[in-house]
């Protein structure tokens, strides 16, 4: 059974970088899945930030394309979120998912990031 | 942009009772593409629901899911304490590739 670990700064100061990994166990990343980051503000819905396969294909989200990118480390089993030039907007809880066809199958627990100076 | 629109917001329900969550789609979604996920407060989001009436592993029969084109429906027959919760519905667009969310309904016990 897949699981998922989100790890990172729980604090990022406005106009700075937030920086994401999602430790990948029980499967290998190398196995031309996809791979999500989706984040929550407070009280708020699901927003789909971006996706990742093995090979480094990448899609984002248009809301954020600029600012965020994702990458893959099939040696650490591991994918990352970069998000860039961060504003109070950005607090959320992080999650990294796996995906099982055309959706999300399997989520980490989620980590809470916040901006703030 | 494909745009999900759920409702209600809010649903009052007691144990027992079914419940029927609507979700729509500004443009025609394909089946195939559409997911429905379960939330409870301060867990991950489960996924329910794919390919707009598959039952994903482990979920209970009484959940099911239909629809097409712009209208999808979650429905939740018998409902258990444990279902009461937040539910989302997701699609899949293609070109480019990337997923939306509707923005939630909240199952909550009358």
């Amino acid at each position: 059974q897949v699981q998922l670990q989100e790890s990172g700064p729980g604090l990022v100061t406005p106009s700075g970088t937030l920086s994401l990994t999602c430790a990948v166990s029980g499967d290998s990343i190398g196995r031309r899945s996809w791979w999500s980051w989706v984040r929550q503000s407070p009280g708020k819905g699901l927003e789909w930030i971006g996706q990742i396969r093995d090979d480094g294909d990448t899609s984002y989200t248009p809301s954020l394309r600029g600012r965020v990118t994702i990458s893959v480390d099939k040696y650490k089993n591991q994918f990352s979120l970069t998000l860039r030039s961060v504003t109070a907007a950005d607090t959320a809880v992080y999650y990294c998912s796996k995906h099982a066809g055309y959706n999300q199958g399997h989520w980490g627990q989620g980590t809470l990031v916040t901006v703030s100076s | 942009e494909i745009v999900l629109t759920q409702s209600p917001g809010t649903l009052s329900l007691s144990p027992g009772e079914s419940a029927t969550l609507s979700c729509r789609a500004s443009q025609s979604v394909s089946s195939t593409y559409l997911a429905w996920y379960q939330q409870k407060p301060g867990q991950a989001p489960r996924l329910l629901i794919y390919g707009a009436s598959n039952r994903a592993a482990g979920i209970p029969d009484r959940f099911s899911g239909s629809g097409s084109g712009t209208d999808f429906i979650l429905t939740i027959n018998r409902l258990e304490p444990e279902d009461f919760a937040v539910y989302y519905c997701q699609q899949y667009d293609n070109s480019p590739p990337t997923y939306t969310f509707g923005q939630g309904t909240k199952l909550e016990i009358k």
